[in-house]
C-alpha cells in the first residue's frame, strides 16, 4: 500500500497570503498525483490532477508540482472561499489518499 | 448535466448489511469507472473500492484492504446504477459515503455525489 503524508496538519493564514502544501508519498508515484479541496457539508472537488494539471474551472491561482514521492500544492493569494481540508491522493497503485492539510484563517 | 444522486445510508447494528446505490445521468454510465470513498466523523477521505468501466475493462473491481472481502461493489449499466454491498459491518464502518466518477480526467474523482451517512451502531 503507498501511504501518503501531508504537511503541515494546520496551516494558519490570512486572506491574501501564499499557501504552500506538501505531500509525500511512501514509494515514487511518478506523475500520479492528485488534490481535492474539502469544505464542510459539500463534496470535494479536484483540484489538480497528474501532479501539474488545473483541472476545469480552477482558478489559476491554485498551482501543483512535484513528481516522484514529494509534491506541493500552491494558492498563491488565498481567497476568503479557500479556507478548507487539502486532500492528496495517489492512483499509481489502487488509490490512497493523504490525511490532510487544514487551511484556516489566521 | 452529469449528476450523481446516491440513496440508502441509514443506521444498522454491527454485524448487518447495508447496500447503498448510486444512480447516474447524463452520460453513457457504462463507459466509466465508478469510485467509492468515504468520511468517518472528524476524519480524512478514504478511498473503498472501484469497477472499472464495463464497456472498456469488463467491470472489474478493486478493494481498499480495510474493506476487501466484506464489502462488493457491482454495476447495472442497463440501470445506470452502481451499489456498495456492505457486510458485516463494524462501528468503524460508519460514514459519510461517496460515489464518484472519473469522466474528464480519465482517472481521477471530478464528478461526486451528494454522499450518504451510514451510522453502524448497537
Amino acid at each position: 500500500e503507498i501511504v501518503l503524508t501531508q504537511s503541515p496538519a494546520t496551516l494558519s493564514l490570512s486572506p491574501g497570503e501564499r499557501a504552500t502544501l506538501s505531500c509525500r508519498a511512501s514509494q515514487s508515484v511518478s506523475s500520479s498525483l492528485a488534490w481535492y479541496q474539502h469544505k464542510p457539508g459539500q463534496v470535494p472537488r479536484l483540484l489538480i490532477y497528474d501532479a501539474s494539471n488545473r483541472a476545469t474551472g480552477i482558478p489559476a491561482r491554485f498551482s501543483g508540482s512535484g513528481s516522484g514521492t514529494d509534491f506541493t500544492l500552491t494558492i498563491s493569494s488565498l481567497e476568503p472561499e479557500d479556507f478548507a481540508v487539502y486532500y492528496c491522493q495517489q492512483r499509481s497503485f489502487l488509490y490512497t489518499f493523504g490525511p490532510g492539510t487544514k487551511v484556516d484563517i489566521k | 448535466e452529469v449528476q450523481l444522486v446516491e440513496s440508502g445510508g441509514g443506521l444498522v447494528k454491527p454485524g448487518r448489511s447495508l447496500r447503498l446505490s448510486c444512480t447516474g445521468s447524463g452520460f453513457i454510465f457504462g463507459d466509466y469507472a465508478m469510485s467509492w470513498s468515504r468520511q468517518a466523523p472528524g476524519k480524512g477521505l478514504e478511498w473503498v473500492g472501484l469497477i472499472r468501466s464495463t464497456t472498456y475493462y469488463g467491470g472489474t473491481r478493486e478493494y481498499a484492504a480495510s474493506v476487501k472481502g466484506r464489502f462488493t461493489i457491482s454495476r447495472d449499466d442497463s440501470k445506470s446504477i452502481a451499489y456498495l454491498q456492505m457486510n458485516s459491518l463494524k462501528t468503524e464502518d460508519t460514514a459519510v459515503y461517496y460515489c464518484s466518477t472519473s469522466m474528464v480526467t480519465t482517472h481521477y474523482f471530478d464528478y461526486w455525489a451528494q454522499g450518504t451517512l451510514v451510522t453502524v451502531s448497537s
